[in-house]
C-alpha cells in the first residue's frame, strides 16, 4: 500500500518568515496530494490541495508543489502568522482511491 | 447544514467493554470513513464505505466493526475494547473515496482502563 513520510515533525519560525513542509509517497499510481491543518483540539481541515496534473498551486500564501518523478511534494506558507500556528497533515490518494496521511509536522509561528 | 457530527465527545471505557461510536452527515456524501489519531502516528484509516450496505476494511480495523443501514449514518463498534484502542476517533464524509475534499467531524475521545 502508500507510505507516506513526512517532514520535520516539529517546526519553529518567527512571524513573517517563510514555511516548509515536505512529503514523499511511495505508490506512483496517486495522483490526488490534499493538506489539512488541524489546530489544537479541532478537526482536520483542507486547506490546500493538487492532483497530478499540476505541478504548482497557490492560494494566497500558501503554495504546493509536487515533483512526480520524485515522489515528493511540499507546502509552502509565506509570511507565517501566529495564527498559521497548527499540525499540518500531507496525504496522498493510494492504491484503492484510500487516502493516506504523513505523520504531521507540529508548526509554531513564534512572535 | 450541520456538517459531520459525532457523538460522544468523550467515552470512557473499561477493557472489555463494548460500545458503538455515532457518525452522521447531512451532506448526502455517499462516501464516509473512520480514522483514529495516535500522538505521531498521523491519521490512520479504520474502516470506510462507498455507499449504504457497502463498507470495506482501512488500514487497521482489526477490533472494529461498522455498517451502514443509510447514507446518513456510519456507526463504529467496539466489540470488546482493550488499552490500544485509546485514541481520538474521527469520522469523516467526502464526494468520493479520494480526490475529494474530506469532511472531518469533531471527534471523538476515548479511554480505555
Amino acid at each position: 500500500g502508500e507510505n507516506v513520510e513526512q517532514h520535520p515533525s516539529t517546526l519553529s519560525v518567527q512571524e513573517g518568515d517563510s514555511a516548509v513542509i515536505k512529503c514523499t509517497y511511495s505508490d506512483s499510481a496517486s495522483n490526488y496530494f490534499p493538506w489539512y491543518k488541524q489546530e489544537l483540539g479541532k478537526r482536520p481541515q483542507l486547506i490546500i490541495d493538487i492532483r497530478s496534473n499540476v505541478g504548482e498551486k497557490k492560494d494566497q500564501r500558501i503554495a504546493v508543489t509536487l515533483n512526480k518523478t520524485a515522489k515528493h511534494f511540499s507546502l509552502h506558507i509565506t509570511e507565517t502568522q501566529p495564527e498559521d500556528s497548527a499540525v499540518y497533515f500531507c496525504a496522498a490518494s493510494g492504491g484503492g482511491n484510500k487516502l493516506t496521511f504523513g505523520t504531521g509536522t507540529q508548526l509554531k509561528v513564534e512572535l | 447544514n450541520a456538517g459531520v457530527t459525532q457523538t460522544p465527545k468523550f467515552q470512557v471505557l473499561k477493557t472489555g467493554q463494548s460500545m458503538t461510536l455515532q457518525c452522521a452527515q447531512d451532506m448526502n456524501h455517499e462516501y464516509m470513513s473512520w480514522y483514529r489519531q495516535d500522538p505521531g502516528m498521523g491519521l490512520r484509516l479504520i474502516h470506510y464505505s462507498v455507499g449504504a450496505g457497502i463498507t470495506d476494511q482501512g488500514e487497521v480495523p482489526n477490533g472494529y466493526n461498522v455498517s451502514r443501514s443509510t447514507t446518513e449514518d456510519f456507526p463504529l463498534r467496539l466489540l470488546s475494547a482493550a488499552p490500544s484502542q485509546t485514541s481520538v476517533y474521527f469520522c469523516a464524509s467526502s464526494s468520493g473515496l479520494a480526490g475529494y475534499e474530506q469532511y472531518f467531524g469533531p471527534g471523538t475521545r476515548l479511554t480505555v482502563t
